[in-house]
């Protein structure tokens, strides 16, 4: 089956770093995708990774390892506004995104 | 502002009705997705619509249809509501399914309470 795994909660204080991780089986691979999710609302997009590597936009960047089934998105100079669910998705073969069930990210002053 | 449109944003309804979520977008892309979104559950494939004319059927099809019968507008029906439906429905959109980086824009949500 497809599976992708990312951790349910991580805390992490005002203007520091944060990793989430995102680690992945599917039926193919066609590119791995990172939303923002603030509570109540709609996700947002965030990133797109199709080729191994880094990938870097402002504070946000975000890393694929193809061959380890294996993704990261790296929050840096951490704000109160970054509090927020990170979800993490896989377009297989058919073009189907796969979701994972999302990383809650709590924010501490 | 561009974007997508859901309607209604919350409903209440009774087990055995019959309820259609309406989702309009602007922003002439071709593909069009239904999906549900539950505690503890990534987000779920409902249906989807390559482009006008077409649907199709994704991982939980189930006592939901869909019509396409132009390129803004994507309902979704509800035949006969279940408790076991009652979640957050998020309608989506993107230029091209199957084209690389196939970025989606989300509406607002629609959440559906079936007693």
């Amino acid at each position: 089956g497809q599976n992708i795994d990312q951790p349910t909660e991580m805390t992490a204080t005002e203007g520091a770093i944060v990793q989430i991780n995102c680690t992945y089986q599917t039926s193919g691979f066609n590119g791995l995708f990172w939303y923002q999710q603030h509570a109540g609302e709609a996700p947002t997009f965030l990133s797109y990774n199709v080729l191994d590597g880094l990938e870097e936009k402002g504070r946000f960047s975000s890393f694929l390892s193809r061959s380890k089934g294996y993704s990261y998105l790296l929050l840096k100079e951490l704000q109160m506004k970054d509090s927020a669910s990170y979800l993490c998705a896989v377009e297989d073969s058919n073009y189907q995104l796969i979701w994972g069930a999302g990383t809650k990210l709590i924010i501490k002053p | 502002i561009a974007g997508i449109t859901q309607a209604p944003t919350s409903q209440i309804l009774a087990a055995g009705r019959r309820m259609t979520l309406r989702c309009t977008q602007d922003m002439r892309h071709n593909a069009m997705y239904w999906y549900r979104q539950d505690l503890g559950l990534g987000l779920r494939l409902i249906h989807y619509s390559n482009t006008a004319g077409t649907t199709g059927k994704g991982e939980v099809p189930d006592g939901y249809s869909v019509s396409r019968a132009n390129t803004d507008d994507f309902p979704l029906t509800l035949a006969s509501a279940v408790p076991s439906q009652t979640s957050v429905y998020f309608c989506a959109s993107s230029p091209e399914r199957g084209s690389g980086a196939n970025v989606l824009t989300f509406g607002a949500g629609s959440r559906l309470t079936v007693l």
